[in-house]
Protein backbone atom coordinates (compact mmCIF):
# COMPACT_ATOMS: atom_id res chain seq x y z
CA UNK A 1 0.00 0.00 0.00
CA UNK A 2 1.82 3.58 -1.15
CA UNK A 3 -1.16 5.81 -0.36
CA UNK A 4 -0.45 7.15 -3.90
CA UNK A 5 -4.13 5.81 -5.76
CA UNK A 6 -4.48 5.60 -9.40
CA UNK A 7 -7.94 4.84 -11.82
CA UNK A 8 -8.28 3.18 -13.48
CA UNK A 9 -6.48 -0.12 -13.75
CA UNK A 10 -6.40 -0.57 -17.53
CA UNK A 11 -7.71 1.08 -19.90
CA UNK A 12 -8.35 0.18 -23.97
CA UNK A 13 -9.33 3.25 -25.83
CA UNK A 14 -9.36 4.05 -30.08
CA UNK A 15 -6.70 6.05 -31.88
CA UNK A 16 -7.85 9.67 -31.92
CA UNK A 17 -9.89 9.26 -28.42
CA UNK A 18 -9.02 11.35 -25.82
CA UNK A 19 -8.36 9.79 -21.96
CA UNK A 20 -8.01 11.34 -18.66
CA UNK A 21 -6.19 9.27 -15.77
CA UNK A 22 -6.89 10.29 -12.00
CA UNK A 23 -4.33 9.96 -8.82
CA UNK A 24 -4.75 10.26 -5.10
CA UNK A 25 -1.47 11.50 -3.35
CA UNK A 26 -0.59 11.31 0.03
CA UNK A 27 -2.23 14.13 2.42
CA UNK A 28 0.90 16.67 2.44
CA UNK A 29 2.12 15.92 -0.97
CA UNK A 30 1.61 18.98 -3.01
CA UNK A 31 4.22 17.78 -5.99
CA UNK A 32 3.03 15.14 -8.12
CA UNK A 33 4.63 14.03 -11.28
CA UNK A 34 3.51 11.80 -14.06
CA UNK A 35 5.41 9.26 -15.95
CA UNK A 36 4.56 7.07 -19.05
CA UNK A 37 6.50 3.65 -19.51
CA UNK A 38 6.59 1.91 -22.79
CA UNK A 39 6.66 -2.01 -22.21
CA UNK A 40 11.09 -2.92 -21.63
CA UNK A 41 11.40 0.58 -21.22
CA UNK A 42 12.27 2.97 -18.14
CA UNK A 43 9.40 5.49 -16.65
CA UNK A 44 9.87 8.74 -18.72
CA UNK A 45 9.21 12.42 -17.52
CA UNK A 46 6.00 13.80 -18.56
CA UNK A 47 5.16 16.72 -16.12
CA UNK A 48 5.18 17.63 -12.62
CA UNK A 49 2.49 19.96 -10.57
CA UNK A 50 3.27 22.05 -7.68
CA UNK A 51 0.47 23.79 -5.06
CA UNK A 52 -1.66 23.35 -8.76
CA UNK A 53 0.75 24.99 -11.38
CA UNK A 54 2.68 23.32 -13.86
CA UNK A 55 6.66 23.27 -12.72
CA UNK A 56 8.57 21.43 -15.09
CA UNK A 57 7.80 19.40 -18.26
CA UNK A 58 9.49 16.74 -20.17
CA UNK A 59 9.84 15.90 -23.75
CA UNK A 60 5.84 15.33 -24.87
CA UNK A 61 3.40 17.23 -27.18
CA UNK A 62 0.82 19.51 -25.63
CA UNK A 63 -1.71 17.10 -26.18
CA UNK A 64 -0.91 15.53 -22.89
CA UNK A 65 -1.75 17.79 -20.00
CA UNK A 66 -2.61 18.03 -16.32
CA UNK A 67 -4.31 19.50 -13.62
CA UNK A 68 -3.52 19.13 -10.08
CA UNK A 69 -6.54 20.06 -7.17
CA UNK A 70 -6.41 21.12 -4.01
CA UNK A 71 -7.50 18.24 -2.15
CA UNK A 72 -4.06 16.71 -3.80
CA UNK A 73 -5.79 14.41 -6.85
CA UNK A 74 -4.44 15.04 -10.12
CA UNK A 75 -5.40 14.35 -13.61
CA UNK A 76 -3.50 13.33 -16.66
CA UNK A 77 -5.06 14.00 -20.17
CA UNK A 78 -4.30 12.80 -23.44
CA UNK A 79 -5.89 13.96 -26.48
CA UNK A 80 -6.26 12.32 -30.05
CA UNK A 81 -4.64 9.07 -28.75
CA UNK A 82 -1.79 7.45 -30.89
CA UNK A 83 -0.92 3.68 -31.01
CA UNK A 84 2.44 4.78 -29.71
CA UNK A 85 0.38 6.22 -26.31
CA UNK A 86 -0.08 2.79 -25.07
CA UNK A 87 2.20 2.43 -21.74
CA UNK A 88 1.91 2.12 -18.40
CA UNK A 89 1.38 5.41 -16.44
CA UNK A 90 2.48 6.26 -13.80
CA UNK A 91 1.89 8.85 -10.77
CA UNK A 92 4.61 9.81 -8.22
CA UNK A 93 4.07 12.21 -5.47
CA UNK A 94 6.02 13.70 -3.04
CA UNK A 95 6.36 16.10 0.52
CA UNK A 96 8.10 19.04 0.12
CA UNK A 97 10.22 18.95 3.44
CA UNK A 98 11.25 15.34 3.18
CA UNK A 99 13.46 14.09 -0.13
CA UNK A 100 13.56 10.58 1.03
CA UNK A 101 11.92 10.10 -2.48
CA UNK A 102 9.32 9.52 -4.47
CA UNK A 103 6.10 7.67 -3.86
CA UNK A 104 4.80 5.85 -7.14
CA UNK A 105 1.33 4.93 -7.41
CA UNK A 106 -0.18 1.25 -9.18
CA UNK A 107 0.02 2.69 -12.44
CA UNK A 108 -2.86 2.87 -15.33
CA UNK A 109 -1.98 0.46 -18.27
CA UNK A 110 -3.36 2.40 -21.26
CA UNK A 111 -3.71 0.45 -24.56
CA UNK A 112 -4.65 2.20 -27.46
CA UNK A 113 -6.16 0.20 -30.58
CA UNK B 1 15.68 10.35 -23.53
CA UNK B 2 17.26 7.95 -20.76
CA UNK B 3 20.03 9.49 -18.26
CA UNK B 4 20.95 6.48 -16.49
CA UNK B 5 22.16 2.66 -18.39
CA UNK B 6 21.60 -0.07 -15.76
CA UNK B 7 23.79 -3.28 -16.08
CA UNK B 8 23.35 -5.84 -16.32
CA UNK B 9 20.01 -5.95 -18.49
CA UNK B 10 19.14 -8.93 -16.47
CA UNK B 11 20.48 -11.24 -13.55
CA UNK B 12 19.48 -14.84 -12.65
CA UNK B 13 20.77 -16.05 -9.49
CA UNK B 14 19.99 -18.36 -6.63
CA UNK B 15 18.54 -17.92 -3.26
CA UNK B 16 21.22 -17.12 -1.17
CA UNK B 17 23.45 -15.39 -3.65
CA UNK B 18 24.27 -11.50 -4.22
CA UNK B 19 23.10 -9.65 -6.26
CA UNK B 20 25.11 -6.72 -7.84
CA UNK B 21 23.44 -4.32 -10.29
CA UNK B 22 25.27 -1.12 -11.60
CA UNK B 23 23.95 2.30 -13.22
CA UNK B 24 25.47 4.77 -14.94
CA UNK B 25 24.50 8.37 -16.07
CA UNK B 26 25.70 11.14 -18.13
CA UNK B 27 25.05 14.50 -16.00
CA UNK B 28 25.91 16.03 -12.45
CA UNK B 29 23.56 14.99 -9.93
CA UNK B 30 22.20 16.01 -6.77
CA UNK B 31 21.07 12.62 -5.56
CA UNK B 32 20.34 9.04 -7.44
CA UNK B 33 17.95 6.97 -6.21
CA UNK B 34 16.76 3.06 -7.05
CA UNK B 35 13.51 1.88 -7.58
CA UNK B 36 12.09 -1.84 -7.82
CA UNK B 37 9.36 -2.50 -9.97
CA UNK B 38 7.36 -5.42 -9.29
CA UNK B 39 5.58 -7.44 -12.71
CA UNK B 40 5.21 -3.96 -14.50
CA UNK B 41 3.39 -2.19 -11.74
CA UNK B 42 3.88 0.72 -9.68
CA UNK B 43 7.72 1.63 -8.42
CA UNK B 44 8.73 1.02 -5.08
CA UNK B 45 11.40 3.34 -3.82
CA UNK B 46 14.46 1.74 -2.06
CA UNK B 47 17.19 4.16 -1.58
CA UNK B 48 18.59 7.43 -2.09
CA UNK B 49 22.23 8.90 -2.12
CA UNK B 50 23.16 11.85 -1.99
CA UNK B 51 25.50 13.21 -4.29
CA UNK B 52 27.80 14.01 -1.55
CA UNK B 53 27.81 10.43 -0.22
CA UNK B 54 29.56 7.53 -1.11
CA UNK B 55 28.10 4.67 0.72
CA UNK B 56 24.61 3.84 2.41
CA UNK B 57 23.00 0.78 3.45
CA UNK B 58 19.51 -0.03 4.02
CA UNK B 59 18.99 -3.68 5.87
CA UNK B 60 20.10 -5.91 3.13
CA UNK B 61 20.60 -3.50 0.43
CA UNK B 62 24.38 -1.25 -0.24
CA UNK B 63 24.57 1.25 -2.63
CA UNK B 64 27.58 3.37 -3.57
CA UNK B 65 27.91 6.23 -5.53
CA UNK B 66 31.42 7.70 -7.53
CA UNK B 67 30.85 10.84 -9.14
CA UNK B 68 33.78 10.94 -10.62
CA UNK B 69 33.06 8.35 -12.63
CA UNK B 70 28.99 9.02 -12.88
CA UNK B 71 28.72 5.46 -11.70
CA UNK B 72 26.24 3.77 -8.93
CA UNK B 73 25.85 0.43 -8.20
CA UNK B 74 23.47 -1.56 -5.89
CA UNK B 75 23.98 -5.06 -4.34
CA UNK B 76 21.02 -7.23 -2.83
CA UNK B 77 22.85 -9.32 -0.03
CA UNK B 78 21.46 -12.70 0.47
CA UNK B 79 18.86 -12.08 -1.93
CA UNK B 80 15.44 -13.99 -1.84
CA UNK B 81 12.54 -15.16 -4.32
CA UNK B 82 10.91 -12.25 -3.13
CA UNK B 83 13.61 -10.16 -4.43
CA UNK B 84 13.09 -11.23 -8.18
CA UNK B 85 11.63 -7.78 -9.93
CA UNK B 86 13.12 -5.35 -12.07
CA UNK B 87 15.40 -2.43 -10.72
CA UNK B 88 15.50 0.98 -11.64
CA UNK B 89 18.18 3.88 -11.11
CA UNK B 90 16.99 7.17 -11.62
CA UNK B 91 19.05 10.60 -11.15
CA UNK B 92 17.53 13.80 -9.49
CA UNK B 93 19.37 17.15 -10.95
CA UNK B 94 17.62 18.53 -8.27
CA UNK B 95 14.86 19.68 -10.18
CA UNK B 96 12.82 17.43 -8.30
CA UNK B 97 12.34 15.30 -11.77
CA UNK B 98 13.46 11.52 -12.38
CA UNK B 99 15.33 10.50 -14.66
CA UNK B 100 15.54 6.43 -15.19
CA UNK B 101 17.64 3.96 -16.93
CA UNK B 102 15.83 1.01 -18.88
CA UNK B 103 16.73 -0.97 -15.85
CA UNK B 104 17.86 -4.42 -14.30
CA UNK B 105 15.62 -7.47 -14.32
CA UNK B 106 16.80 -9.75 -11.64
CA UNK B 107 15.33 -13.56 -11.37
CA UNK B 108 16.51 -15.40 -8.33
CA UNK B 109 15.55 -18.96 -8.32
CA UNK B 110 15.15 -21.19 -4.74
Amino acid sequence: ETGVTQSPTHLIKTRGQQVTLRCSSQSGHNTVSWYQQALGQGPQFIFQYYREEENGRGNFPPRFSGLQFPNYSSELNVNALELDDSALYLCASSHPDVHYGYTFGSGTRLTVV
Amino acid sequence: SQQGEEDPQALSIQEGENATMNCSYKTSINNLQWYRQNSGRGLVHLILIRSNEREKHSGRLRVTLDTSKKSSSLLITASRAADTASYFCATDRGYSTLTFGKGTMLLVSP
